[in-house]
């Protein structure tokens, strides 16, 4: 596609919940990334896949968080027994392998866990 | 490692002045670095990178940023502010070779008085 999707756009969830969160990256962007960004803060990161290697779940908060990807395509960012601290905007991001060409951003996903 | 200072989490200009962002990195290595902006509920776009080259490179709508090695600086200017640049600026870093991984500063969100 001509970009980042991610849906859906917006989710309430009651506490204790499940919630899977989907991006869809340009066509042919090898790598993808998942950011936070609780109200009034910064981004911060979560997984990056980056082609056929290992993830690098390092910025993953917790082991309720959890997401894959299949080869270059889809990702899902899948959040378990969700609590109220994880209301946030969820952003999704890809880009090329080479870092000189920057990140395209998803619109994101806004959480609220209620 | 690498990371993102930014200095002034909310600045105000009136119409017309000049803006300035501070952006200041810490890079174990000769570093790219970006600047993107957020529009109210609005995914994050790119505003500008350097990567190599000449230090000053210019973006979208006017701003210009420029790498200062010395200073690890890449503060971001526009010389006339205009309301439509009101929104919250994101400088980031990554490293070549080291996975594609970007870090993000916390924000400055930018506000223009008419």
């Amino acid at each position: 596609g001509a970009g980042v999707s991610q849906s859906p756009s917006n989710k309430v969830t009651e506490k204790g919940k499940d919630v899977e969160l989907r991006c869809d990256p340009i066509s042919g962007h090898t790598a993808l990334y998942w950011y936070r960004q609780r109200l009034g803060q910064g981004l911060e990161f979560l997984i990056y896949f980056q082609g056929n290697s290992a993830p690098d779940k390092s910025g993953l908060p917790s082991d309720r968080f959890s997401a894959e990807r299949t080869g270059e395509s889809v990702s899902t960012l899948t959040i378990q027994r969700t609590q109220q601290e994880d209301s946030a905007v969820y952003l999704c991001a890809s880009s090329q392998w080479t870092e000189n060409y920057g990140y395209t951003f998803g619109s994101g996903t806004r959480l609220t866990v209620v | 490692a690498q990371s993102v200072t930014q200095l002034g989490s909310h600045v105000s200009v009136s119409e017309g002045a000049l803006v300035l962002l501070r952006c200041n990195y810490s890079s174990s290595v000769p570093p790219y670095l970006f600047w993107y902006v957020q529009y109210p509920n609005q995914g994050l776009q790119l505003l500008l990178k350097y990567t190599t080259g000449a230090t000053l490179v210019k973006g979208i709508n006017g701003f210009e940023a420029e790498f200062k090695k010395s200073e690890t600086s890449f503060h971001l200017t526009k010389p006339s502010a205009h309301m439509s640049d009101a929104a919250e600026y994101f400088c980031a870093v990554s490293a070549p070779n080291t996975g594609n991984q970007f870090y993000f500063g916390t924000g400055t969100s930018l506000t223009v008085i008419p």
